[in-house]
């Protein structure tokens, strides 16, 4: 147990439809992360915030929107689903910020998206 | 696009065999980790290795990285069932300051057979 939580754990929707996906980082973190893992594009990095401010983009749809709250918890917006946005969708956390420094990440279980 | 390609994609052995498993980047970074995910399950950080290190170990792991080829290895020695997974390395971008994004291979699928 990584100690990240994630839920919900499965998500099956419709195109068209608008989901969130919520994310509780381990106790201490101030960085929380985003990914996206498909088939076709593998791993993918979208969006990292710090102590509540947006700190790096990836390569995140403008359908897409996230957000983190003073209590640190996070949430990923989908909005206007498609087929293709059908994946696991992970957030991670770590204590830091920099690159450079110790930068290991603690990944959640993820939380798995269909979209029909 | 993924900074970190692996070779090889999947790779088939005998339980108490070494596994070998490689990383190539494309751009200067600080360091590089692997990370071993479940079937389907959240990724788990192995090991992480600076860029101003040549090798480290972590009990059966043993990771190599090579700056001028921009590439990495790991090594799992004395295998077992239980290792059955799949094994991303994944790279910060040394210039990418004030930012923890990590830009992850395509993975490698080890299958340790009893």
């Amino acid at each position: 147990d990584s100690g990240v939580t994630q839920t919900p754990k499965h998500l099956i929707t419709a195109t068209g439809q608008r989901v969130t996906l919520r994310c509780s980082p381990r106790s201490g973190d101030l960085s929380v992360y985003w990914y996206q893992q498909s088939l076709d594009q593998g791993l993918q990095f979208l969006i990292q915030y710090y102590n509540g401010e947006e700190r790096a983009k990836g390569n995140i749809l403008e359908r897409f929107s996230a957000q983190q709250f003073p209590d640190l918890h996070s949430e990923l917006n989908l909005s206007s689903l498609e087929l293709g946005d059908s994946a696991l969708y992970f957030c991670a956390s770590s204590v830091d910020l920099l690159a450079g420094v110790l930068n290991e990440q603690f990944f959640g279980p993820g939380t798995r998206l269909t979209v029909l | 696009s993924q900074q970190g390609e692996e070779d090889p994609q999947a790779l088939s052995i005998q339980e108490g065999e070494n596994a070998t498993m490689n990383c190539s980047y494309k751009t200067s970074i600080n360091n590089l980790q692997w990370y071993r995910q479940n079937s389907g399950r959240g990724l788990v950080h192995l090991i992480l290795i600076r860029s101003n290190e040549r090798e480290k170990h972590s009990g059966r792991l043993r990771v190599t990285l090579d700056t001028s080829k921009k590439s990495s290895s790991l090594l799992i020695t004395a295998s077992r069932a239980a290792d059955t997974a799949s094994y991303f390395c994944a790279t910060d971008e040394r210039g990418s300051s004030n930012t923890g994004k990590l830009i992850f291979g395509q993975g490698t699928t080890l299958q340790v057979k009893p």
